[in-house]
């Protein structure tokens, strides 16, 4: 079966600090992949999809980066984290619907 | 450019009682998802819906779709205190590659 795993859980980082968040995907190959932000009480906001290695589309100009160096890997990068980048990060994958990581609660400060 | 409405975006109600959340999407799309969020967590799906007509029921939910009208619903069946959370609807576009665009989110309280 198909499943997704996404770390840390848990990020408090400081303002200016890099930043290093890890989706894999096992059980598929291939797949489409998508990293969103939700703001604190707010709807997800489409960041950046993946449909193969080294294929990155960025749907918002933003201090964030991504990269698919193998198949079933996402990675979202900040060279310098804002007081902005806060909120909570989820990967997700396209087989059969979309499944969602379990996400990454970042706090900058 | 896409937009997903729901409506409404907060709800409070009292556990028996019946309600539907809404949700208008302003562009063709060939599907449309249901997920619930609890606080802190990530989304679980409850429904995809694929054609015009579509109906599908779990337990007290079940939601339905009108691609004509552009409009999904989320209806509650007397509402237990288990179902609150926030619900999005979600819809599919083809923009170099397939992207799910979500609505805002409707934040449903079910008090006792």
């Amino acid at each position: 079966s198909q499943t997704i795993h996404q770390w840390p859980a848990t990020l408090v980082q400081p303002v200016g600090s890099p930043l290093s968040l890890e989706c894999t995907v096992e059980g598929t190959s291939n797949p489409n992949l998508y990293w969103y932000r939700q703001a604190a009480g707010r709807g997800l906001q489409l960041l950046f999809y993946s449909v193969g290695i080294g294929q990155i589309s960025s749907e918002v100009p933003q201090n964030l980066s991504a990269s698919r160096p193998q198949d079933r890997q996402f990675i979202l990068s900040s060279k310098k984290l804002l007081l902005s980048d806060s909120g909570f990060y989820l990967c997700a994958w396209e087989g059969n619907g979309y499944t969602f990581g379990s996400g990454t609660r970042l706090t900058v400060v | 450019e896409l937009k997903v409405e729901q409506n409404p975006l907060f709800l409070s109600m009292q556990e028996g009682k019946n309600y539907t959340i809404y949700c208008n999407y302003s562009t063709t799309s060939d599907r449309l998802y249901w997920y619930r969020q609890d606080p802190g967590k990530s989304l679980e799906s409850l429904f995809v819906l694929l054609s015009n007509g579509a109906v599908k029921q779990e337990g007290r939910l079940m939601a339905s779709l009108d691609t004509k009208a552009r409009l999904s619903t989320l209806h509650i069946t007397a509402a237990v205190h288990d179902l609150s959370a926030t619900y999005f609807c979600a819809v599919t576009i083809i923009q170099g590659a397939q992207k799910l665009v979500f609505g805002q989110g409707t934040r449903l309280t079910i008090n006792p």
